[in-house]
């Protein structure tokens, strides 16, 4: 069974303050690996979707890397809008009708 | 750009009634998905819809669960007989085809009185 397991759960940041958030996965065979922004009482918000070792994408100040077995998230230079849940998500070859999550990492961001 | 849409978007009710929840899928996607969020966790799939056809169901949607998609349009989930450890955000998403991301709608927030 795929697993996505995220670290770390919480991460609080200064304005301006650069970090990363991981994503480390195992699945029979990577379709594509999905980042996605929750804000509170609300649903994910896509973002990017990384299909092999080496790929990268970007929006703003999110960056998005893929190996063979984990995923890194950067934000740099945040504002306290970047403020959110960020989920990482798996779709297997075998089963390439879900998704499965992490529990995701809440990033918070002061000014 | 109208997304996915649900509703309602908050669900109270007491333990043993039935409810029904709906969701309207971004126009011409084909694909329809059910996720199930407890607090603090990720999603969890539930089932999705191929058009009208329910391609697959998650072993965590038990008998008291059903899902339609009549005609390939909007979905609908019930919960018969809803029990306290159904309070959960109950998601949807759409896409146009396994190739897509999944795009998800702001949820209906079930919780059992």
């Amino acid at each position: 069974e795929d697993q996505v397991t995220q670290s770390p759960e919480a991460l609080r940041l200064q304005e301006g303050e650069s970090s990363s958030l991981n994503c480390s996965y195992t699945v029979s065979g990577l379709r594509g690996l999905f980042w996605y922004r929750q804000d509170p009482g609300k649903g994910p918000e896509f973002l990017f979707t990384l299909y092999s070792a080496g790929e990268e994408k970007e929006k703003e100040r999110l960056k998005a890397t893929l190996t063979k077995k984990e995923s890194f998230l950067h934000i740099t230079a945040p504002k306290p809008e970047d403020s959110a849940t960020y989920l990482c998500a798996v779709q297997g070859f075998g089963d390439d009708y879900k998704l499965s999550f992490g529990a995701g990492t809440t990033v918070t961001v002061r000014a | 750009d109208t997304g996915v849409s649900q509703n309602p978007r908050h669900k109270i009710t007491k333990r043993g009634q039935n409810v029904t929840f709906r969701c309207d899928p971004i126009s011409e996607h084909n694909r329809l998905y059910w996720y199930r969020q407890t607090l603090g966790q990720g999603p969890e799939f539930l089932t999705y819809f191929q058009n009208e056809a329910q391609l697959e169901k998650s072993r965590l949607l038990s008998d008291r669960f059903s899902a339609e998609r009549p005609k390939g349009s909007f979905s609908t989930l019930e919960i018969q007989r809803t029990e306290q450890g159904d309070s959960a955000m109950y998601l949807c998403a759409s896409s146009l085809d396994t190739y897509q991301p999944q795009h998800f709608g702001d949820g209906t927030r079930l919780s059992i009185l």
